[in-house]
């Protein structure tokens, strides 16, 4: 079946544009999981949904950062105002049932530039 | 906080040799999982090898196998005859097995692993 899905592949943005950034989880998935990667800070996570619970958003490093979850099925990753620092892949990843040694399937990434 | 550490940036192997990866990782729970992630140049992070920690066997998939030492919060891969698309970057990850502890992966920096033809 389609593993997660992750639009656009690549985006290049000027300093204090917003961005969307879009997931597309593995369908029946119930967990949704953001990380970033940067050269600096390695991989880092950003926020969690699962099902109707409220969102863990203990990683998101500041208020420029929003994400939501539709109908429990896609993702969009919100960055207001970008910076130079937010340049980074940023990672999406599902799990079917986040407990035990459930496997987080990731998609490919979306590379976003800031200039 | 849970912290994990990969010591090696860099590591190179021949064709057909085997090569052993290192991680170490910091935590005071005790009910807990551990992951070996695969990063190749195409960016997606791929799955090799995940352990529960209440499990003292060490977790193999074929060519992959892991030395899990709890008591040293230890844990290496081992690819035995390594192969020219095993390079790629590799990544530990812990993840809480505690209950109402977070589902977040908490990941090493990485070791970029070569193989030479």
């Amino acid at each position: 079946g389609a593993g997660v899905s992750q639009s656009p592949s690549n985006k290049v943005t000027e300093k204090g544009k917003d961005v969307e950034l879009r997931c597309d989880p593995i369908s029946g998935h119930t967990a949704l999981y953001w990380y970033r990667q940067s050269l600096g800070q390695g991989l880092e996570f950003l926020i969690y949904f699962q099902g109707n619970s409220a969102p863990d958003k203990s990683g998101l490093p500041s208020d420029r950062f929003s994400a939501e979850r539709t109908g429990g099925s896609v993702s969009t990753l919100t960055i207001q105002r970008t910076q130079q620092e937010d340049s980074a892949v940023y990672l999406c990843a599902s799990s079917l049932d986040p407990g035990g040694a459930d496997t987080q399937y990731f998609g490919p990434g979306t590379r976003l530039t800031v200039l | 906080a849970q912290t994990v550490t990969q010591s090696q940036p860099e590591m190179s192997v021949q064709e057909a040799e085997t090569v052993t990866l290192s991680c170490t990782y910091d935590t005071s729970e005790s009910d807990y999982y551990l992951f070996w992630y695969k990063q190749p140049p195409s960016r997606q992070m791929i799955l090799v090898i995940r352990q529960e920690a209440y499990k003292q066997q060490n977790a193999t998939e074929n060519r992959f196998s892991v030395n899990f030492q709890k008591a040293a919060k230890s844990f290496s891969l081992k690819i035995s005859d390594s192969q020219l698309g095993d390079a790629a970057m590799y990544f530990c990850a812990y993840r809480s097995g505690s209950q109402g502890g977070s589902e977040k992966l908490v990941f090493g920096k990485g070791t970029k692993l070569t193989v030479n033809p």
